[in-house]
């Protein structure tokens, strides 16, 4: 079954760390590119980093650049997102999602999502 | 960064009617060299992670109903639902895939009258 399951959400205080893994399955997962989605409670859908199929290309939105890193392991067919100085505003639901080429475009599969809360 | 701006915020249709919600990018999502829109739709619904239904503005997914329909060009788009049904109900966004930071639109609800 082609699938996205994220693990490593939960609670965190302000300026800690946490690494989020997507495990993906059915799919030659080092063909595609992957990302992270993010979604603030009742809020809309924010791009968080991309990473190219060829695993050479890593891209940032700005609110996260210097603080998060994306990365894989193409043998564990897992996605990581490692969230260094987590703030409260990074607080959401974060999907993993995998792009229709190895190229960073759209997403034509998605994770159920973990939940990150950055809170005191 | 291109800013997608989605209109309305939320609209109520009745079962069998149009509902039309329109996305409009800050900046052309049209890349001349092989005069395609790079923009999709998502349909979320409730508890649920996003759902692919349309890329490249008009090309719909494999088992997304045809009363799902996309059109626009440039920084002007739409999508139409032709008949809307129970399940439709979710909210609705648009993404430009032009350039990064991708960017997604505000989100339009749609609800049943």
């Amino acid at each position: 079954e082609v699938q996205l399951l994220e693990s490593g959400g939960g609670l965190v205080q302000p300026g800690g760390s946490l690494r989020l893994s997507c495990a993906a399955s059915g799919f030659p997962f080092s063909n595609y590119a992957m990302s992270w989605v993010r979604q603030a409670p009742g809020k809309g859908l924010e791009w968080v980093s991309s990473l190219s199929g060829s695993g050479a290309n890593t891209y940032y939105a700005d609110s996260v650049k210097g603080r998060f890193t994306i990365s894989r392991d193409t043998s564990k067919n897992t996605l990581y997102l490692q969230m260094n100085s987590l703030k409260a505003e990074d607080t959401a639901v974060y999907y993993c999602a995998k792009d229709r080429t190895g190229l960073v475009r759209f997403f034509d599969l998605w994770g159920r999502g973990t939940l990150v809360t950055v809170s005191s | 960064d291109i800013v997608m701006t989605q209109s309305p915020d939320s609209l109520a249709v009745s079962l069998g009617e149009r509902a039309t919600i329109n996305c409009k990018s800050s900046q052309s999502v049209l890349y001349s060299s092989n005069n395609k829109n790079y923009l999709a739709w998502y349909q979320q619904k409730p508890g649920q992670p996003p759902k692919l239904l349309i890329s490249w503005a008009s090309t719909r997914e494999s088992g997304v109903p045809d009363r799902f329909s996309g059109s626009g060009s440039g920084t002007d788009f739409t999508l139409t639902i032709s008949s809307l049904q129970a399940e439709d109900v979710a909210v609705y966004y648009c993404q430009q895939y032009y350039t990064t930071p991708l960017t997604f639109g505000g989100g339009t609800k749609v609800e049943i009258k």
